[in-house]
């Protein structure tokens, strides 16, 4: 099945604002929007957000998502050290009937 | 909030089987989609399997079609996932997750290797 594109990595400073970026087609970001997931070493992936802009309750507000056509992005704001982790996106491909996961994107806090 | 609890991971030889558990607390799984996702060391995530709340649905992986089998206990509020004619490459942590990836559990550890 074919993935989402993410960029491998992304350096800020701490306090900047980085903005992650995912990329599919029509058949899963651009129908169904995408969900973020946050990974710290050694443990499972937490749900960040979903439906493009929807938080879990927990969620710090400094995370927030937005999707055009068939991009979703991620934009983390007053970047932290606990910020550091792998970021994944996800979409349900309508056409393949199964979740695709980008690659993911290391984000370091510099 | 809902707790899933993966069970079942372990060495085993190429050619092997293996059943994976995922046990809940908090809500009925019958009430949600369930899926398996799994991750290869040092590698990103990968859906392998789902089961819609009815049962009217499963979809695997090309990986691992024809090979692994969801399926859902609703009285022990549990999901299985048994592999079999595992493969070097099947080694990963194995996560279970609900319907829109809200909640994961820790993860179970299965290892192919002769």
């Amino acid at each position: 099945q074919a993935g989402l594109t993410q960029p491998p990595s992304v350096s800020k400073g701490l306090r900047q604002t980085a903005t992650l970026t995912c990329t599919g087609n029509s058949k899963n970001v651009g129908n169904q929007g995408a969900v973020w997931l946050q990974q710290h070493q050694g443990h499972p992936p937490k749900l960040l957000s979903y439906r493009d802009n929807n938080r879990p309750s927990g969620i710090s507000e400094r995370f927030s998502a937005s999707r055009s056509g068939n991009t979703a992005s991620l934009t983390i704001t007053g970047l932290q050290p606990e910020d550091e982790a792998d970021y994944y996106c996800s979409a349900w491909d309508s056409s393949l009937n199964a979740w695709v996961f980008g690659g993911g994107t290391k984000l370091t806090v510099l | 909030e809902v707790q899933l609890v993966e069970s079942g991971g372990d060495l085993v030889q190429p050619g092997g089987s293996l059943r994976l558990s995922c046990a809940a607390s908090g809500s009925t799984l019958s009430s949600n989609w369930m899926h398996w996702v799994r991750q290869a060391p040092g590698k990103g995530l990968v859906w392998v399997s789902g089961l819609a709340r009815d049962g009217s649905f499963t979809g695997s992986a090309d990986s691992v079609m024809g090979r692994f089998t969801i399926s859902r206990d609703n009285v022990k509020n549990t999901v299985y996932l048994q592999m079999n004619s595992l493969r070097a490459e099947d080694t990963a942590v194995y996560y279970c997750a609900t319907g829109s990836l809200d909640y994961w559990g820790q993860g179970t550890l299965v290892t192919v290797s002769s």
